[in-house]
């Protein structure tokens, strides 16, 4: 079941320049959603997240937005860094329960 | 505070024999959750175990796998008479609740010849 869904599985930008990585849901009852960033042969770590009653939440350079009624969110990153490449995965929760991961999208940022 | 320890990190096993997936918690979280990811794959949900419960199994195939959590000792995965399609990598999480989401071990990586 794609409760989650990241359309794009890779994005290239310059360094400097902004990534926005986009993530759909489909389950209305999910109530806080994450983004996880993953570097190879190692397990995913934890970015940043937001919960269902916001519409934006910042650290530093990363962004988080959230469109309920599109069921959409979005991470910026600003300024992009080579170091930020890796790929980025979505996830959704509700009700304190186990989370749901979109298939993940691959950033890479080009010195 | 060591973080989320998974073993091995290499496993290779026979078509046909068992395989077992060790991963102990952080310090303090009694929630753990198990994912696969297939090559060129996202993460997909498992089974969501507290101590001694399994409280979500429904990402589990429902034969030849199986988990546990038990009271004392780490969390175990388990996958009988593996297939070639089980080569994947498998991650665990736990997390004392999801708002700080979950701390991710680094995987064990099952290849099934």
């Amino acid at each position: 079941d794609q409760q989650v869904k990241q359309n794009s599985p890779s994005l290239s930008v310059q360094e400097g320049r902004i990534s926005i990585l986009n993530c759909d849901y489909t389950n209305s009852m999910f109530d806080y959603f994450l983004w996880y960033k993953k570097y190879p042969a190692e397990g995913p770590t934890f970015l940043i997240s937001i919960s269902s009653i916001k519409d934006k939440n910042e650290d530093g350079r990363f962004t988080v937005f959230l469109n309920k009624s599109a069921k959409h969110l979005s991470l910026h990153i600003v300024p992009s860094q080579p170091g930020d490449s890796a790929v980025y995965f979505c996830a959704a929760a509700y009700n304190n329960n186990d989370m749901r991961f979109g298939a993940g999208t691959r950033l890479t940022v080009k010195p | 505070n060591a973080g989320v320890m998974q073993n091995p990190r290499h496993l290779v096993r026979r078509r046909g024999q068992e395989a077992r997936l060790r991963c102990s918690p952080m310090k303090g979280h009694s929630h753990v959750y198990w994912y696969r990811q297939l090559p060129e794959e996202g993460l997909k949900f498992m089974v969501y175990l507290q101590k001694e419960n399994i409280i979500d199994e429904s990402g589990m195939p429902k034969e030849r796998f199986s988990a546990e959590f038990p009271k004392e000792g780490p969390s175990i995965l388990r996958i009988q008479q593996v297939v070639r399609g089980d080569s994947a990598a498998y991650f665990c999480a736990s997390s004392p609740d999801v708002e700080r989401g979950y701390t991710f071990g680094s995987g064990t990586r099952l290849t099934v010849v």
